[in-house]
């Protein structure tokens, strides 16, 4: 595709509920990432993935979150029991390889009320 | 440890000049970049400076970069209207993992008023 495709790319699910996001990357890119944003701060580092290799999950708050990516392309970031510190703007992006240029979707906002 | 500073809000009449200011901590940083985040929208990369840069221009846009203070700003010549966004300051740790981990700041509000 033309650029990052995250879906959806607004969600409301209940407290306790397990959620699932998605995210596109641009094609050929081997780099992925997954950022948050919550409301008045910065955006936070979740999760990095490259090729094949092992992905950097030093940034994820809690073994509540995981996040898998398939085939080297599609990625999804999980949350389970979600929680209503959970809610927040879920970013992520992608890049031709580890020190190139990222470049973001257009975010999911996750709501748990 | 990975931190970076920027003010939360700036007001500026249309056609004056914007002056984002932000700072960082990690030396190693190689890159120092400037995002957009317009409203409903992802972030877009606006321009970045590589660390044994002074200065770099790109049209309307300056950044600065004063390496010993660890001290990073955005001017925004001739601001308009189309200006306004939330602007993001981040670093690039060299030492972060072998790839280009961003550190994001909060973010700074731009407002442009007639």
């Amino acid at each position: 595709g033309a650029g990052v495709s995250q879906s959806p790319s607004n969600k409301v699910t209940e407290k306790g509920k397990d959620v699932e996001l998605r995210c596109d990357p641009i094609s050929g890119h081997t780099a992925l990432y997954w950022y948050r944003q919550s409301l008045g701060q910065g955006l936070e580092f979740l999760i990095y993935f490259q090729g094949n290799s092992a992905p950097d999950k030093s940034g994820l708050p809690s073994d509540r979150f995981s996040a898998e990516r398939t085939g080297g392309s599609v990625s999804t970031l999980t949350i389970q029991r979600t929680q209503q510190e959970d809610s927040a703007v879920y970013l992520c992006a992608s890049s031709l390889g580890p020190w190139r240029e990222a470049f973001f979707g257009q975010g999911t906002r996750l709501t748990v009320v | 440890g990975e931190d970076v500073e920027q003010s939360l809000f700036l007001s500026v009449r249309e056609g004056d000049s914007s002056v984002i200011n932000c700072t960082y901590t990690d030396s190693s940083s190689t890159y120092l970049y400037w995002y957009k985040q317009e409203p409903g929208a992802g972030l877009q990369l606006l321009t970045y400076i590589f660390s044994n840069m002074d200065m770099k221009q790109d049209q309307r846009l300056t950044v600065l970069l004063n390496k010993k203070d660890k001290h990073l700003s955005l001017r925004i010549a001739d601001t308009q209207t189309g200006d306004s966004a939330i602007y993001f300051c981040a670093e690039s740790p060299l030492f972060s993992g072998g790839y280009n981990k961003l550190i994001f700041g909060a973010g700074t509000r731009l407002a442009v008023h007639p």
